[in-house]
């Protein structure tokens, strides 16, 4: 499988724009780029994902290296409704498209 | 709410019960699948279904038996648990198993066994 790599936690300040980095170096050519994230006593919820090209949508935007080595989730202003693990996930065709979640990045926010 | 619902939202049960539980998603999607979190460590992946048909067991122990009479209903039979099967069953569901489909997580069950 292909892995990434992502920090345990991290802290933000509310307001402010956050920075969530992943790290994929063994990331093949058909594999997407995948964001989840798990809110306090709540399952998983997507949020954004990509293949090659940096995505925006209403949650968040998501910039891709362009060696697709790494790629960073970015809240433009976090709540403290953001607080929550976020997932970086590579999804490969020849694993039938699972997710395979890693550890994430617990992410808290200040007010 | 994420159009998938799961119940019961907890569960506490002895070794030697027999329980289920029921996942339903309401979004008309194809693809189902089962995962456990236990603590401190990722989810893990358990069962995919798509069109009704078991696609994907990953080493599940069989005391973990699941069901899926429709696209909308998916079930875990649980019997004869140990204690660190003890975790939170989460189910999801996509419009088919793509690698670019999103899947969309119910609220989980939380199982405790004695």
């Amino acid at each position: 499988d292909a892995k990434t790599t992502q920090p345990n936690s991290m802290e933000s300040n509310e307001e402010e724009p956050v920075h969530l980095p992943c790290n994929h170096s063994t990331i093949s050519g058909t594999d997407y780029i995948h964001w989840y994230r798990q809110l306090p006593s709540q399952g998983p919820e997507y949020v954004i994902h990509g293949l090659t090209s940096n995505v925006n949508n209403r949650m968040a935007s998501l910039a891709i290296a362009e060696d697709r080595k790494s790629s960073t989730l970015i809240l433009h202003r976090a709540t403290l409704r953001d607080a929550a693990v976020y997932y970086c996930i590579l999804r490969d065709n020849n694993q039938g498209g699972k997710l395979i979640f890693g550890q994430g990045t617990e992410l808290s926010v200040k007010p | 709410e994420t159009g998938v619902t799961q119940t019961p939202r907890h569960l506490v049960m002895g070794m030697t019960n027999k329980k289920s539980l029921k996942c339903e998603q309401h979004l008309g999607h194809n693809a189902m699948y089962w995962y456990k979190q236990s603590a401190k460590k990722p989810l893990e992946l358990m069962f995919v279904y798509n069109f009704k048909e078991q696609t994907e067991n990953n080493s599940v122990p069989s005391r973990f038996s699941p069901e899926c009479p429709n696209s909308s209903h998916l079930f875990l039979h649980l019997h004869t648990l140990q204690p660190e099967d003890s975790a939170l069953y989460l189910c999801a569901s996509s419009q088919d198993p793509g690698r670019w489909e999103t899947q969309y997580f119910g609220p989980g069950t939380r199982l405790l066994v004695l």
